[in-house]
């Protein structure tokens, strides 16, 4: 079956650095792949995603690089601010939208003032 | 911003009674669905809806689980005999079919006892 390996499971950083989180995935048929932020007590939450026929998106502060050849896919957070503390998780979709995503195992982003 | 609803916010029930989990998805999204999240672990796909049927579901998903679409708004998830393993978030999802990804609720979080 489809698997995505998720790291690091926690990411420490001082505010205003960057933090990079990465995922590779196994199924060459993916072909959107979407992160999500998850806030204690609350559902996850789309920040931005990607299609397998771009490999960069920006906006604001958070990109999102792809290399299909490589399977993987990185989260790219510049500036950091204490309101990015959070637990994020990738994600993809290799049978198309009616199909569900599978998680990568999340990653616990910790900003330290 | 159109959300996704979903109550209770919490549920308590004994081992071996049924629950019901109540969803009202975003109102021009057309497939909806489940997923769950044990504590600590990541978010799992259970089932997915499209055109009042099920089009996809996960090995999670076995006899004890239903879905149903009963209005034009609200989509059900329902457990017949609850099982201590089966204490978990439980998150409803939409989409439109189209662009962009997911929409989460917050969650209902079961726990049985």
């Amino acid at each position: 079956g489809e698997n995505v390996e998720q790291h690091p499971s926690t990411l420490s950083v001082q505010e205003g650095d960057s933090a990079v989180i990465k995922c590779t995935y196994s199924d060459s048929a993916s072909n959107y792949f979407p992160w999500y932020k998850q806030e204690l007590g609350k559902g996850p939450q789309l920040i931005i995603d990607i299609r397998s026929n771009v490999g960069e998106k920006k906006d604001q502060r958070i990109a999102v690089t792809l290399n299909k050849t490589a399977k993987h896919f990185s989260l790219h957070i510049t500036e950091t601010q204490p309101e990015d503390s959070a637990v994020y998780f990738c994600a993809d979709d290799s049978g198309g939208g009616a199909d569900g995503l599978t998680f990568g195992k999340g990653t616990h982003l910790i900003i330290q003032p | 911003e159109p959300e996704v609803t979903q109550t209770p916010s919490h549920q308590v029930t004994q081992m071996g009674q049924e629950v019901i989990l109540r969803c009202v998805p975003i109102s021009n999204h057309l497939y909806f669905y489940w997923y769950r999240q044990i504590l600590g672990q990541k978010v799992e796909f259970l089932v997915s809806f499209y055109n009042n049927e099920i089009s996809e579901k996960s090995e999670i998903f076995d006899d004890q689980f239903s879905v149903e679409r009963p209005d034009g708004s609200n989509f059900t998830l329902k457990i017949r005999s609850t099982k201590l393993e089966d204490s978990a978030m439980y998150f409803c999802a939409s989409w439109t079919g189209l662009s962009l990804g997911y929409t989460f609720g917050s969650g209902t979080r079961l726990t049985v006892v």
